[in-house]
């Protein structure tokens, strides 16, 4: 079946950097484009970036661009979302999430598949 | 990027009663290969969002048909025809059509 594995916790202080990965399997893991949502607590859902795993070419949403690097790693299907210079709004759990359908240029689909949540804490 | 509103905010229904989430987009869902790219999730507490909709109005795998989907162009709705207690937690809208993918507020669901 279709999964999306993330790593654990992470407690980290002001100013460090994060990196959570997310590892996929039961599907072709260079069809499909990565998302990563974060969920700040008691808060909505906020889309983060989109990776594609084939190229490992990325999109990134304005407020996170310069500080986010989502990067893939092809041999064990694994993709990456590195967040740097936390601080304590960061904290928050992050999801890797896959579209509903293999990639096609021009759409881009919701997503159907979300990993657990890599819950991250910023505090000093 | 796309704004996505969702109305009401919160909703307190009787078990066997029905429930309707509003969604309304600032621009047009609608893409040049016909399809209108909003989906609908419920959220469980500590659990990530299922999808429950997909393309406005096509239940995803294993969704019970008292939830359906509607709407076109900027307005959309979610309807439960029977709430269940199952069904308690926070729907959002989201849309794909453009980047960066955006998601309404939120509406949370709790049974009276």
């Amino acid at each position: 079946q279709v999964q999306l594995v993330q790593s654990g916790a992470e407690v980290k202080k002001p100013g460090a950097s994060v990196k959570v990965s997310c590892k996929a399997s039961g599907y072709t893991f260079t069809s499909y484009y990565m998302h990563w949502v974060r969920q700040a607590p008691g808060q909505g859902l906020e889309w983060m970036g989109i990776i594609n795993p084939s190229g490992g070419s990325t999109s990134y949403a304005q407020k996170f661009q310069g500080r986010v690097t989502m990067t893939r790693d092809t041999s064990t299907s694994t993709v990456y979302m590195e967040l740097s210079s936390l601080r304590s709004e960061d904290t928050a759990v992050y999801y890797c999430a896959r579209p509903k359908a293999p990639m096609v240029r021009g759409v881009y689909y919701g997503m159907d598949v979300w990993g657990q949540g890599t819950t991250v804490t910023v505090s000093s | 990027d796309i704004v996505m509103t969702q109305t009401p905010l919160s909703l307190s229904v009787t078990p066997g009663q029905p429930a309707s989430i509003s969604c309304k987009s600032s621009q047009s869902l609608l893409h040049s290969d016909g399809k209108t790219y909003l989906y609908w999730y419920l959220q469980k507490p500590g659990q990530p969002p299922q999808l429950l909709i997909y393309e406005v109005s096509n239940r995803f795998s294993g969704v019970p048909d008292r939830f359906s989907g509607s709407g076109s162009g900027t307005d959309f709705t979610l309807k439960i025809s029977r709430v269940e207690a199952e069904d308690v937690g926070v729907y959002y809208c989201m849309q794909s059509i453009q980047l960066p993918q955006t998601f309404g507020q939120g509406t949370k669901l709790e049974i009276k």
